[in-house]
């Protein structure tokens, strides 16, 4: 099945800075790659996807970028402010439409 | 994206019994999704609902300890059964939106085993 891995598991960045988690998935076949944000007590929101035929996305302070070559894919979020502190999540999603998640980045944006 | 609604939020519960617990979607979905939530840790897929059929587990879930159905498009269950402590954990049940993207999940049912 899929393999998903993410890092850094921790991040913590100076408010205003970008920060950076990257993933690895391992099915050559996933075709589409969500990310989630997950505050504290709260369900996974899904904050943008890419599919596998777009090399990058962006949604204002947030921007993903895919390498199916290299079968990688990365959040960068620009700007940082404190809400953006949380738990991202990334996902890999093969032809099984099962999603498998990375082990999480937990995201402190420092005041 | 469909909208989820799960219940019960929470629930504390004695060992050797069982819960079950609900999602309703908002619009017809082919496959709903049952995870585990371990704090401080990843989302672990427990099964695959498909409705007219057997949910598909994964390696590590059985059908007698999670039995799930799936009466309708826009309906499933997942029990848990026979409880332990170890069983402890917040379940999640997410469901693809319109052409399978866009997932969205329930609000997640916190469980404790006593």
């Amino acid at each position: 099945g899929e393999n998903v891995e993410q890092h850094p598991s921790t991040l913590s960045v100076q408010e205003g800075d970008s920060a950076v988690i990257k993933c690895t998935y391992s099915d050559s076949a996933s075709n589409y790659f969500p990310w989630y944000k997950q505050e504290l007590g709260k369900r996974p929101q899904l904050i943008i996807d890419i599919r596998s035929n777009v090399g990058e996305k962006k949604d204002q302070r947030i921007a993903v970028t895919l390498n199916k070559t290299a079968k990688h894919f990365s959040l960068h979020i620009t700007e940082t402010q404190p809400e953006d502190s949380a738990v991202y999540f990334c996902a890999a999603r093969a032809n099984d439409y099962k999603l498998s998640f990375g082990a999480g980045t937990t995201v402190t944006v420092r005041a | 994206s469909a909208v989820i609604s799960q219940k019960p939020s929470r629930d504390i519960c004695q060992r050797g019994t069982s819960l079950t617990i609900q999602c309703q979607v908002d619009s017809q979905v082919t496959m709903m999704f049952w995870y585990r939530q371990q704090p401080g840790q990843s989302l672990t897929l427990i099964a695959t609902a498909n409705q007219g059929s057997e949910a598909t587990y994964e390696s590590g879930f059985v059908i007698d300890k999670f039995p799930i159905s799936r009466p309708n498009l826009t309906f499933s269950t997942l029990t848990v059964s026979n409880m332990s402590p170890e069983d402890s954990s917040i379940y999640l049940c997410s469901a693809p939106g319109v052409g399978g993207y866009g997932y969205t999940f329930g609000s997640g049912t916190r469980l404790t085993v006593v």
